[in-house]
């Protein structure tokens, strides 16, 4: 138990469907990521939220759409997904920005 | 702006030492180490910050070269328990992403 929860663990969409990513932290801290591990590119960087303000996006396509509507709650938003975006999503949360990381257990997407 | 991690993979037997490590072209603000096992979250092991720093973390011990802009990871006297993937992280002067290497899978046998 790491104090970030993340749901569903498990989400099988379409290509046509539109799902979300929930993520809360009950740990009181003020930064929240988005990271997408795959195969291919392990644990690599989507978005940073700071005191619920958006500071990066890694270059992510506009079908992932993040929402942080406070300190503790973090969503990623999906439309329009392609098969290579199946892959494990893991949100993180730290006490300040690039500080230690905790994580969740992640979400486990297939895009059918 | 990847950091670079070597070796890919080590197979130890349970005592023996292993060492990881990490270096980037860009220079950095800190280095970060965190291990995930199978099926699990990745989980921190330690900071190290410019300047030039060694950590300690019982038998896993890290350095920071600030000048070379690498780090190692040192695994000594391993145990079963440390198999995983390790993975060094780095943020740069200029930016607070952290950003990770592809990993080292390292597997101790009995």
């Amino acid at each position: 138990e790491t104090g970030v929860t993340q749901t569903p663990r498990h989400l099988v969409m379409g290509m046509t469907n539109k799902k979300s990513l929930k993520c809360e932290q009950h740990l009181g801290h003020n930064a929240m990521y988005w990271y997408k591990q795959s195969a291919k590119k392990p644990l690599e960087l989507m978005f940073v939220y700071n005191f619920k303000e958006q500071t990066e996006n890694n270059s992510v396509p506009s079908r992932f759409s993040p929402e942080c509507p406070n300190s503790s709650h973090l969503f990623l938003h999906l439309h329009t997904l392609q098969p290579e975006d199946s892959a494990l999503y893991l949100c993180a949360s730290s006490q300040e920005v690039a500080g230690e990381l905790f994580f969740g257990e992640g979400s486990r997407l297939t895009v059918l | 702006q990847q950091p670079v991690q070597s070796p890919q993979a080590v197979i130890l037997r349970e005592g023996e030492d292993a060492v990881i490590n990490c270096s980037s072209s860009k220079a950095l603000y800190s280095v970060h180490w965190y291990r995930q096992k199978h099926g699990e979250a990745p989980v921190f092991l330690m900071i190290l910050l410019k300047g030039g720093e060694q950590k300690g973390h019982e038998k896993i011990s890290a350095s920071f070269n600030e000048k070379k802009q690498q780090s190692s990871l040192y695994l000594t006297a391993s145990q079963l328990s440390y198999s995983g993937t390790y993975f060094c992280g780095t943020v740069m002067d200029s930016s607070y992403k952290l950003i990770f290497g592809s990993g080292t899978r390292l597997l101790v046998r009995p």
